[in-house]
C-alpha cells in the first residue's frame, strides 16, 4: 500500500507554453501533498504545500502565479507550470502525507516527473 | 531554523560490509524523522520513519536509530550489496509544521 504516482513522468514543451503535472495517492486519502523541485546532484527543494479544499501554501522565493496549484480531491494534487522557460526544467517530485494506519504522518513520493523546457 | 546534515556526502565500500550513515538536525524539536532511498532519475523510496517517542525501527537489514537530545540519527546497513548503490537521505519533520526538511544525502556505492 501508499503508492504515490505522478503523470506525466517526463514532459518536453516549447518556451512559454503550460505544463500539467498530476499527483495521485493510490490507495490512500492525502489531505497533504506537497510540490518539490530537485536539480542535479541536490536535494529536495520544498516549493508548495497543498491541502485539500484550500489553497496552496507557498515557500519563500516560489512564484504562486507561476506555479498552479489545485488540490481538487483527497487523492489529486495537480502543478501547473504556467509560461515554462529554459530555467524551469528540472525534476519535480510530489508526496503524500498519510494520516492512518500504522505509518502514520509518513510521506511517500511519486516517482518524479522530468520537465524540459526548450 | 532546522537544518539537516548528512555525513558522509559520498561512500563506496566493498560488498558485505556492514555500515553507518548520519545524519545530524540543529533543533530537537522534531515529530519525527524518515530515511529515504533514492535511484538516479527516480522518486524517493521511504525506508524507515521513526516517531519522535521511539529510539529505533528496523527493517530487514536495515536499522535507524534516533537520539532526539543530541540531534543526531544513524542508518545502520548489515551485509551490503551491490543493490543497495544509491542515496540515502534523512528528513526530519518540525513540531508544529508540515514540511520534511532535507539534509543533503549521502551517495553510497557498494562494490562487487
Amino acid at each position: 500500500g501508499a503508492v504515490v504516482s505522478q503523470h506525466p513522468s517526463w514532459v518536453i514543451c516549447k518556451s512559454g507554453t503550460s505544463v500539467k503535472i498530476e499527483c495521485r495517492s493510490l490507495d490512500f486519502q492525502a489531505t497533504t501533498m506537497f510540490w518539490y523541485r530537485q536539480f542535479p546532484k541536490q536535494s529536495l527543494m520544498l516549493m508548495a504545500t497543498s491541502n485539500e479544499g484550500s489553497k496552496a501554501t507557498y515557500e519563500q522565493g516560489v512564484e504562486k502565479d507561476k506555479f498552479l496549484i489545485n488540490h481538487a480531491s483527497l487523492t489529486l494534487s495537480t502543478l501547473t507550470v504556467t509560461s515554462a522557460h529554459p530555467e524551469d526544467s528540472s525534476f519535480y517530485i510530489c508526496s503524500a502525507r498519510r494520516l492512518a494506519g500504522a505509518s502514520y504522518n509518513e510521506q511517500f513520493f511519486g516517482p518524479g516527473t522530468r520537465l524540459t523546457v526548450l | 531554523k532546522q537544518e539537516v546534515t548528512q555525513i558522509p556526502a559520498a561512500l563506496s565500500v566493498p560488498e558485505g560490509e556492514n555500515l553507518v550513515l548520519n545524519c545530524s538536525f540543529t533543533d530537537s524539536a522534531i515529530y519525527n524523522l524518515q530515511w529515504f532511498r533514492q535511484d538516479p532519475g527516480k522518486g524517493l523510496t521511504s525506508l524507515l520513519l521513526i516517531q519522535s517517542s521511539q529510539r529505533e525501527q528496523t527493517s530487514g537489514r536495515l536499522n535507524a536509530s534516533l537520539d532526539k537530545s543530541s540531534g543526531r540519527s544513524t542508518l545502520y546497513i548489515a551485509a551490503s550489496q551491490p543493490g543497495d548503490s544509491a542515496t540515502y537521505l534523512c528528513a526530519v519533520v518540525i513540531q508544529g509544521a508540515q514540511k520534511l526538511v532535507f539534509g543533503q544525502g549521502t551517495r553510497l556505492t557498494i562494490n562487487p
